[in-house]
């Protein structure tokens, strides 16, 4: 089945910098690949994804990279803010429809 | 708007006690899954279900069941309680090619 890993698993940046969490999955049919973003006591919510037949997708200060072949993909915060402080989870979805995550990356944004 | 309930927000249970935990969307989403959500484990997917009265195991299947008699509804079902099932559990639904909506959780103490 699929595995996700992701790293790293703490990511402390001083606002205004950039952030990049980092996923590698191990399925080669999965075809979608979710973001999800978890901040304390709350559910995680879907902010970006990206599909297997695109490159990269950017939405604000977010952006997503696939590289299919190399079977990575990344998300880019750019210009953080104390609200970016949260629990990132990477996802990958199969050709099933099974959604496996990654562990988690704690991002903590200092002002 | 995607809405994903859950049937209790918080739940205390004894150890052996049999117990029903109800998800259901209202967005005629295919695939329907239960995760489990500890510190430091991540999202743990324990069933998920890409149609009525399918079902497939996650990754941590031992010690429950579910049951998928209309697609709006999933349901987990812990035969017999134990403390090492005491969580928060998260239900998640999506469309057969992507999406993945979370439910509010519900944590269950086993005691």
């Amino acid at each position: 089945g699929e595995n996700v890993e992701q790293h790293p698993s703490t990511l402390s940046v001083q606002e205004g910098d950039s952030a990049v969490i980092k996923c590698t999955y191990s399925d080669s049919a999965s075809n979608y690949f979710p973001w999800y973003k978890q901040e304390l006591g709350k559910r995680p919510q879907l902010i970006i994804d990206i599909r297997s037949n695109v490159g990269e997708k950017k939405d604000q200060r977010i952006a997503v990279t696939l590289n299919k072949t190399a079977k990575h993909f990344s998300l880019h915060i750019t210009e953080t803010q104390p609200e970016d402080s949260a629990v990132y989870f990477c996802a990958a979805f199969d050709s099933w429809g099974k959604l496996q995550f990654g562990a988690g990356t704690q991002v903590v944004v200092t002002p | 708007d995607v809405k994903v309930t859950q049937s209790s927000r918080y739940l205390v249970k004894r150890t052996g006690e049999k117990v029903f935990l109800e998800c259901v969307q209202d967005m005629d989403h295919e695939n329907m899954f239960w995760y489990r959500q500890d510190p430091g484990l991540g999202l743990r997917l324990i069933y998920f279900s890409y149609d009525v009265k399918m079902k497939e195991k996650g990754d941590i299947p031992e010690g429950y069941s579910v049951s998928r008699e209309k697609k709006e509804r999933f349901s987990l079902i812990l035969e017999s309680a134990s403390t090492n099932q005491t969580s928060m559990y998260l239900c998640a639904s999506s469309q057969r090619t992507g999406g993945g909506y979370f439910g509010p959780g519900t944590r269950l103490t086993v005691t």
